[in-house]
């Protein structure tokens, strides 16, 4: 069965930090890949997602993820993080067999320091 | 403005007592689903909607009912809840179905503990 995983559960940086969390998923065949975040009390939100193209894709808030097929990764950066970068962060994956379900990673949870 | 509603946000009941937690969209959408958070698991989906009278299962559907009469709402039924359902509940909504590009859009959750 298809799955997501995303190595780091929680995360501390201080302010101006860079960042990346990292999201593998198990999956031969095409994928679409996204990262949501979820802010403290709130719903989620669409960071970014990749398709096809540029393996590079910039998203919402100076976010970027790297999609490397050979490594099954889409790893997410920011060259500096804020305070209100602090949130819960999901990859999610959906594929074109099984009917294409999102499945989404256990989250990691991001807290800046001021 | 386009969003997806939930109600209740916060609800807290018993072992048993048949409740129905609301989702509707304003967008037209052809897909929606649900989906329960928990600690250490992510979102995992419970049933999901194609179209209007179209659904089907999850990976975690034993407990849970749905339907899909019209296309705005999804509504998700616990006949008999059970504290192993206790958890943080999303409803979701997309232009199309599953294996799209299409960004699925979530309501504010709905926080549910049976005692």
């Amino acid at each position: 069965a298809q799955s997501v995983s995303q190595h780091n559960h929680h995360v501390i940086l201080s302010e101006a930090a860079s960042l990346e969390l990292g999201c593998n998923y198990s999956y031969g065949g095409t994928v679409n890949l996204f990262w949501y975040v979820q802010y403290p009390g709130q719903h989620l939100q669409l960071l970014l997602k990749y398709f096809s193209g540029d393996p590079l894709v910039k998203g919402i808030k100076g976010f970027e993820a790297e999609f490397i097929k050979s490594k099954f990764s889409f790893n997410l950066r920011k060259p500096s993080v804020q305070w209100s970068d602090t949130a819960e962060y999901f990859c999610a994956v959906n594929t074109y067999n099984q009917g294409g379900k999102l499945i989404f990673g256990q989250g990691t949870e991001l807290s800046v320091k001021p | 403005e386009a969003q997806v509603t939930q109600n209740p946000r916060y609800l807290i009941t018993v072992t048993g007592k048949k409740l129905t937690v609301t989702c509707s969209q304003n967008m037209n959408h052809e897909y929606m689903s649900w989906y329960r958070q928990d600690p250490g698991l992510g979102l995992r989906q419970i049933y999901y909607s194609m179209n209007v009278e179209v659904t089907d299962k999850g990976d975690v559907p034993e407990g849970y009912k749905v339907s899909r009469k019209e296309k705005r709402n999804f509504p998700l039924i616990l006949e008999s809840p059970s504290p192993n359902q206790t958890s943080l509940y999303f409803c979701a909504s997309s232009l199309r179905g599953q294996g799209t590009t299409d960004t699925q859009y979530f309501g504010p959750g709905t926080r549910l503990t049976v005692l």
